[in-house]
Formats: structure tokens, C-alpha cells, sequence
């Protein structure tokens, strides 16, 4: 099992541009989640899927969308992207909500 | 909103020596789970707690849950440079099922 993969792992994007972030899970869960980390701010929500077909806003959504393709899938899609979005992005996923999650190996971007 | 606090933000010990990290959250959680990043790595699950009082073992890594359930440490005896890294608390609320991480402690081992 490749548990959560992410792509791409390194992205350059100049402001304005877009760009999608792919992220599945072979473990059958059925809550996946997207984080941003950045230096001394932990880890911060940014939207979550508790189960397929259903989406909802983290903490810091402004800036982004997603897509619960299927179970398996949750894209993160930045429409316009802006130097504060300068950030590593992880995806993970749990079995339910309450249950421990587990990390994609995360995508380094950097907006110019 | 719920929040969830980590001190210190760093902590540099001598190999052998010991290291707590302390967390704390302004609401009642419901659970606790505990995570570590490799310096560029990514969170790996290490435990979750959920009884208020609850103390739980692996190896030389010890975590506490708090009687209030509103705080937790992760203490570790003797280290080790396989130690190195970032340690998160995470808590889970009650009846939103949101878990916040908190800011984590970076550990650094002096050899």
C-alpha cells in the first residue's frame, strides 16, 4: 500500500497563475483533509471532506477550492495564486474524523 | 474558536538528557493525539489519548492526558538523536469533531 501520495512535490508558480494539487489514499478512509504549514504556525486546516461527496471549510480557505473526486481523491485548487500562498502543503486522511490521520508526503510551493 | 497551545517552541538538550513539551488547549477535548515530523518530513502519528488522567508508554516516550482533559505532555527519557524533530499535540473537540493542531516544539539534539 502506497498509504496518501501527493503531487506534484516541488511547484514554482508566478502570481496569478493556477495550479491543482492531487492527493489520494489506498487505506479506504473516508475523511481526507488539506494543511498548509508554515514556519512557527504549526499546521493549519484548509478545507476537509468528512466523507465522500461532502466538502467544508478549515480555517484558512480563502484563496482555495476543492474537489472530493471520488473516495480515494481530493484535489486542492489554488485559482489565483498569491506570494502569501507561499507555503508546504500536506495532504492526509483518516478513517473517520476522530480517528488518527495519516500524511501525504507534502508539496513544497513557492508563488513569485 | 477552539485553540490549542505548545510550549516551548524549541528546545535544544544534550544527547541523554530528558525533554518534556507541554500542551494546552482553551476548550475540553474529547481526545488528544500526538504527532512527530522528521525535519523535512512529514507528521507521523505517534498516540492518541482519550481518558481524563490517562498515562501511556512507548519505550522511552511517556504522554499524560490531563484530569480537566484541557492539557497534555509527551515527556522522553534519555535521547537520542533519532529524537530529532517537531512534536505536535492535536485536539479533538467535543461534538465538532475538529482537531487543532497545536505549534509544536522543535527538538534539536546536541551529540
Amino acid at each position: 500500500n502506497a498509504g496518501v501520495t501527493q503531487t506534484p512535490k516541488f511547484q514554482v508558480l508566478k502570481t496569478g497563475q493556477s495550479m491543482t494539487l492531487q492527493c489520494a489514499q489506498d487505506m479506504n478512509h473516508n475523511s481526507m483533509y488539506w494543511y498548509r504549514q508554515d514556519p512557527g504556525m504549526g499546521l493549519r486546516l484548509i478545507y476537509y471532506s468528512a466523507s465522500e461527496g461532502t466538502t467544508d471549510k478549515g480555517e484558512v480557505p480563502n484563496g482555495y477550492n476543492v474537489s472530493r473526486l471520488n473516495k480515494r481523491e481530493f484535489s486542492l485548487r489554488l485559482e489565483s495564486a498569491a506570494p502569501s500562498q507561499t507555503s508546504v502543503y500536506f495532504c492526509a486522511s483518516s478513517f473517520q474524523r476522530s480517528y488518527e490521520q495519516y500524511f501525504g508526503p507534502g508539496t513544497r510551493l513557492t508563488v513569485t | 474558536g477552539q485553540q490549542v497551545m505548545q510550549i516551548p517552541q524549541y528546545q535544544h538538550v544534550q544527547e541523554g538528557e530528558d525533554f518534556t513539551t507541554y500542551c494546552n488547549s482553551s476548550t475540553t477535548l474529547s481526545n488528544i493525539q500526538w504527532y512527530k515530523q522528521r525535519p523535512g518530513g512529514h507528521p507521523v502519528f505517534l498516540i492518541q489519548l482519550v481518558k481524563s488522567g490517562e498515562v501511556k508508554k512507548q519505550k522511552r516516550l511517556t504522554f499524560q492526558f490531563g484530569e480537566a482533559k484541557k492539557n497534555s505532555s509527551l515527556h522522553i527519557t534519555a535521547t537520542q538523536t533519532t529524537d530529532v524533530g517537531t512534536y505536535f499535540c492535536a485536539g479533538l473537540g467535543f461534538g465538532n469533531e475538529k482537531l487543532t493542531f497545536g505549534t509544536g516544539t522543535r527538538l534539536t539534539i546536541i551529540p
